[in-house]
């Protein structure tokens, strides 16, 4: 059963184009949303995060939105470069979870940007 | 230098051969994982610690052991390694004290995995 699930698998944006990738969540326990991205040959990273008392957060050209009543968040990536290239992962977890501290993670998007 | 490391980078391996992968942090994180990378699959966790001594199951455990008896190490061993274990295997640490904009949510710091072959 997938709990956090991602849109699109992949993704082709052109240079300077949006890229924007989904994520739906199920559990409403969830309250901590952060973005990861994946360069080939590398672990995860995170990227940025949000909580749900805002509904956007930006840093820098990544921005996520988030719409707590459609338990929707998403993250826009503006002025896409071919350095963006990778594979994106949402996730969602509990914040005050003890010594929970697992992650849900969508299933990741392969992101390719053209030059 | 400070940070998590995974060794070996590579391996390959035969069915039925034990073989144990090795994450070792230096940020004396209380938290660690272990995860699978498939195609399709996602990132999927094995095994997680939230101190020493002290691992839990993750959502596939079958056909892996942990241990941790020190903070900054937190080996995965295929006791019986089979196919479906072919993989690229992530180690993750992550702190205990509270996040940025409270909660106890810290980012999750990986390594750069070890991708494991099983003949």
């Amino acid at each position: 059963q997938q709990q956090v699930k991602q849109s699109p698998q992949s993704l082709i944006v052109q240079k300077g184009g949006i890229s924007i990738i989904n994520c739906a969540y199920e559990n409403t326990a969830f309250d901590y949303f952060p973005w990861y991205q994946q360069f080939p040959g590398k672990g995860p990273a995170l990227l940025i995060a949000i909580r749900p008392d805002v509904s956007e957060k930006k840093e820098g050209r990544f921005t996520i939105s988030f719409n707590k009543s459609a338990k929707q968040f998403s993250l826009h990536i503006m002025d896409s470069q071919p350095g963006d290239s990778a594979t994106y992962f949402c996730a969602a977890s509990p914040v005050n979870a003890g010594n929970n501290r697992k992650l849900i993670w969508g299933l990741g998007t392969s992101l390719a940007v053209n030059p | 230098d400070a940070g998590i490391t995974q060794s070996p980078r590579y391996k390959i391996t035969e069915t039925g051969r034990q073989v144990t992968l090795m994450c070792h942090q230096t940020w004396s994180h209380s938290y660690m994982f272990w995860y699978r990378q498939d195609l399709g699959h996602g990132l999927r966790l094995i095994y997680y610690s939230a101190a020493a001594d002290i691992t839990d199951k993750g959502e596939v455990p079958d056909g892996y052991v942990v241990s941790r008896s020190k903070t900054e190490n937190f080996p995965l061993t295929l006791e019986s390694a089979t196919r479906s274990q072919t993989s690229v295997y992530f180690c993750a640490s992550s702190d205990n004290r509270q996040g940025a904009g409270g909660g106890l949510n810290q980012p999750q710091h990986f390594g750069d995995g070890t991708r494991l072959s099983i003949l």
